[in-house]
């Protein structure tokens, strides 16, 4: 199962572009990435998800360089709303090739803190 | 309309009680998972079913016995309950073909306390 690694925590300014860069060496050639946003109190919540290249959505972009050993969740002009922990995770696409599940393992993710 | 809900919320018991936690998703999902999240904010998984199948068993102490009446349900009993089990629950759903298997809907948790 490929490991990830982020950084523990992050600051940054309102109206900041924030980028967290997640390492997964081990990744597989059937793994995609995807990341989860936790606010306190609530459970992880989805936020994008790729396999290489660049995905773009409503709320964030990632970027997955051609080795894809690693990955950038880039969240553009952040907001106080968006301090929370983010999750970067590695699992496979279609569960029959991993044998017919999928465990996705969370790090001990990312702690955004957003200042006025 | 809740995608997946988690009965109790709050949970507040003594060591040695069996207490259950419930859980329901309406996404018509065949993935189901429980885990756990201790104080430290690590999230743990413990369990998945597949169309009420387990599938994942995370060396889970014995005293957790997760069931799936249905691919709806997902429930979890936890006999003698220690100290340690203090912990927040998730419970989690996902479809299990193509992408979607790594994109989990959570439930809000289930903040267990033992005293």
């Amino acid at each position: 199962l490929a490991k990830t690694t982020q950084p523990i925590s992050m600051d940054s300014y309102e109206g900041q572009e924030v980028n967290i860069t997640c390492s997964h060496n081990n990744i597989a050639t059937n793994d995609y990435i995807t990341w989860y946003q936790q606010f306190p109190s609530q459970g992880p919540r989805f936020i994008i998800q790729g396999y290489k290249t660049k995905v773009t959505n409503e709320v964030a972009s990632l970027f997955i360089p051609a080795d894809r050993k690693s990955s950038t969740l880039s969240l553009p002009r952040v907001s106080l709303s968006d301090t929370a922990v983010y999750y970067c995770l590695v699992g496979a696409y279609n569960v029959a090739f991993s044998g017919g599940y999928n465990k996705l393992i969370f790090g001990a993710g990312t702690r955004l803190a957003v200042h006025p | 309309d809740t995608a997946v809900s988690q009965t109790p919320k709050y949970l507040v018991t003594q060591m040695g009680n069996d207490k259950s936690i419930k859980c329901e998703q309406n996404l018509g999902h065949d993935t189901m998972y429980w885990y756990k999240q201790d104080s430290k904010k690590f999230l743990k998984i413990m369990f998945s079913y597949n169309n009420k199948e387990l599938i994942i068993n995370e060396t889970v102490p014995n005293r957790f016995s997760p069931k799936s009446p249905d691919k709806a349900h997902l429930n979890l009993h936890i006999n003698s309950l220690e100290l340690g089990d203090s912990a927040v629950y998730f419970c989690a759903s996902s479809p299990t073909e193509g992408g979607g298997a790594n994109v989990l809907t959570f439930g809000a948790g289930s903040r267990l306390t033992v005293l």
